[in-house]
């Protein structure tokens, strides 16, 4: 079956620590993305990718680092820079970033806890 | 930044009811996307209506879209205690290459 997994399910780091978020998808998707979600929040677009080799910052990229290496992975690495990091981080991907109209495919998400 | 806003926060009612959230937004739009997203799980794509489409079914849901008063309205018709869900609204704008969504509306629905 195709789709996006997303692993660990549940993560746990000491503040202070970097800790990367892993992204992988079979759908032959071209863009993919990373969301935060906090409680009783909407996502919040943290970085996205169009290609392999190109991504662009979100609207909450502080703190946060992306690579593109693959057409099928796009890891999250989350920093020490990053003020508030516990949240739940989903990851997406869409057929391709020039589609109108083209719906995104989620993981079921990461849930990153940093005490 | 988020444009769209859902409404209820949170909506309570017994299996076989009819369910009715709504979503408004401020600025134009390609399409309007609705979205459930299960407890602890990613969201799933329910439906896509486009900014030229005014009504839209599929299966149980129905949505709406009046572009005039920047809105969507989406029912749910004789739920099941396996639709208790979050339900949540996006939207793309012209010009721009991702979605934005709104904060969700929390549905229950009691057996």
């Amino acid at each position: 079956d195709g789709g996006i997994t997303q692993s660990p399910k549940y993560l746990f780091r000491k503040e202070g620590q970097n800790v990367t978020l892993s992204c992988e998808q079979n759908l032959n998707h071209d863009a993919m993305y990373w969301y935060r979600q906090d409680p009783g929040q909407g996502l919040r677009l943290i970085y996205y990718s169009q290609i392999v080799n190109d991504f662009q910052k979100g609207d909450i990229a502080e703190g946060y680092s992306v690579s593109r290496e693959k057409k099928e992975s796009f890891p999250l690495t989350v920093t020490s820079a990053q003020k508030n990091p516990t949240a739940f981080y989903l990851c997406a991907s869409s057929i391709t970033w020039r589609a109108r109209d083209s719906p995104l495919h989620f993981g079921n998400g990461t849930r990153l806890t940093v005490t | 930044s988020q444009q769209g806003e859902e409404d209820p926060q949170a909506l309570s009612i017994q299996e076989g009811e009819n369910a009715t959230m709504n979503c408004s937004y401020k600025t134009s739009i390609n399409n309007l996307q609705w979205y459930r997203q299960n407890s602890g799980r990613g969201l799933v794509h329910l439906i896509l209506i486009r900014s030229n489409e005014r009504e839209k079914h599929s299966g149980r849901l129905r949505v709406t879209l009046d572009t005039s008063k920047k809105s969507s309205s989406l029912l749910i018709t004789a739920s099941r205690a396996a639709d208790t869900a979050s339900y949540f609204c996006a939207t793309e704008s012209p010009g721009y290459s991702t979605l934005t969504f709104g904060k969700g509306t929390m549905l229950l629905v009691s057996p």
